[in-house]
């Protein structure tokens, strides 16, 4: 298994472009999330899915938007990027239900700058 | 909401030695998990441990023990044995027992330094 795989690593943006970071997992996960992590900083939940055709906002959803067609996806779009958005985006993974449904799986994560 | 604290942004440790990082949270949950991650310079996140708040055994996992208090909603991990490897920045979290919720917080973090 791969895991949680995230596309791209590294990214610079000039304000007011948009662009879309994507998520793949292959550990059949009904539930996935993105987080960003300013600097220096813990984790803060942007938008999570608990299964295909189902997403929720987050902490910080503002700027963002997501779609969850199928299982193994999770794109996140930054539409209108901006110098507030420079941050390093994580998606995860994790089961609904059963003995290791509470553990989240990360990705790599993706380093964006919007300049 | 609930909220997580890590109130040692820093901490260093020498080689071989034993180091704790400290977090509490804030809950009116009673079906509850927690976690500690691992962040290395490479970003990713990697889980250290977990513990769920029904067990009153505190988890271990080979050189990673928690210290976990309920009552005081305080979660400590314990490294032992420092090692190189361990430098990195430490996460703690905390996720509902709310199978439908699905979100975790996370607290702001700790750097951990390991002289050789």
């Amino acid at each position: 298994n791969a895991g949680v795989t995230q596309t791209p690593k590294f990214r610079i943006l000039k304000i007011g472009q948009s662009m879309t970071l994507q998520c793949t997992q292959d550990m059949n996960h009904n539930y996935m999330y993105w987080y960003r992590q300013d600097p220096g900083m813990g984790l803060k939940l942007i938008y999570y899915s608990v299964g295909a055709g189902i997403t929720d906002k987050g902490e910080v959803p503002n700027g963002y938007n997501v779609s969850r067609s199928t299982t193994e996806d999770f794109p996140l779009r930054l539409e209108l990027a901006a110098p507030s958005q420079t941050s390093v985006y994580f998606c995860a993974s994790s089961y609904s239900m059963g003995v290791g449904q509470e553990t989240q799986y990360f990705g790599p994560g993706t380093r964006l700058l919007v300049l | 909401a609930q909220t997580v604290t890590q109130s040692q942004p820093e901490m260093s440790v020498q080689e071989a030695e034993t180091v704790t990082l400290s977090c509490t949270y804030d809950t009116s949950e009673s079906d509850y998990y927690l976690f500690w991650y691992k962040q290395p310079p490479s970003r990713q996140m990697i889980l250290v441990i977990r513990q769920e708040a029904y067990k009153q055994q505190n988890a271990t996992e080979n050189r990673f023990s928690v210290n976990f208090q309920k009552a005081a909603k305080s979660f400590s991990l314990k490294i032992s044995d420092s090692q190189l490897g361990d430098a990195a920045m430490y996460f703690c979290a905390y996720r509902t027992g709310n199978t439908n919720a699905g979100k975790s917080t996370f607290g702001d973090g700790t750097t951990l330094t390991v002289k050789p």
